[in-house]
């Protein structure tokens, strides 16, 4: 079955820095990847939607500048968080899939940031 | 844009009972209704879903139903077992692959 890696699983780092979260398709071709956000105890919420070689489309009230996602490739997708503040600690999550196909979701990036 | 709501948000059960947890929805827009179940720091894990052009969909102890009409759904585990613990999301959207809205969750746990 289609099968979604993320990298890291989990990552400290100190505000004001910024960190990557890499999500791989390892057995598919993703032509599309989601990125959902989900703080403790709550839902997951839709952060933006990539197409391969597109720019990412934004959910509202979500900072492109801040959370600059990258789709080059038809495996990878990333995540950078920049210039992190302790209020963006969340678990990041990202989903994938092919054509129209079901979504994969990846196994969830634990942040925190001191 | 498509809400959805989830209820209860936790729910205790004797192991061997049956648990039931509704969604509803705002979308009628909407043709697919996953659910997800996740462990503590583990991404979500897709259980069972259904399409709109079904009304009941079952996979061994776990059942899903849909009335398109009023806009629920709803997950039924039998037989539950303590490793059935866990928190669990429904979802809906357009399109199976679409992007998801999900509800608040459910924290369900199996008494043994």
């Amino acid at each position: 079955g289609a099968v979604v890696s993320q990298h890291p699983s989990w990552v400290i780092c100190k505000s004001g820095t910024s960190v990557k979260i890499e999500c791989r398709s390892l057995d598919f071709q993703a032509t599309t990847m989601f990125w959902y956000r989900q703080f403790p105890k709550q839902s997951l919420m839709l952060m933006a939607t990539s197409n391969e070689g597109s720019k990412a489309t934004y959910e509202q009230g979500v900072e492109k500048d801040k959370f600059l996602i990258n789709h080059a490739s038809l495996t990878l997708s990333t995540l950078t968080v920049t210039s992190a503040h302790p209020e963006d600690s969340s678990f990041y999550i990202c989903s994938a899939r092919e054509g129209l196909r079901d979504s994969t979701f990846g196994s969830g990036t634990r942040l925190t940031v001191v | 844009g498509e809400n959805v709501e989830q209820h209860p948000s936790t729910l205790s059960v004797q192991e061997g009972d049956s648990a039931v947890i509704k969604c509803t929805y705002s979308d009628s827009a909407s043709n697919y209704f996953p659910w997800y179940k996740q462990e503590l720091g583990k991404g979500p894990q897709l259980i069972i879903d259904i399409r709109s052009n079904v009304g009941e969909k079952k996979d061994q102890r776990i059942a899903v139903t849909l009335n398109k009409t009023a806009k629920h759904f709803s997950l039924h585990i039998t037989e539950t077992q303590p490793e059935d613990s866990a928190v669990y999301f429904c979802a809906a959207s357009y399109s199976s692959g679409d992007k998801l809205t999900f509800g608040t969750g459910t924290r369900l746990a199996v008494r043994p």
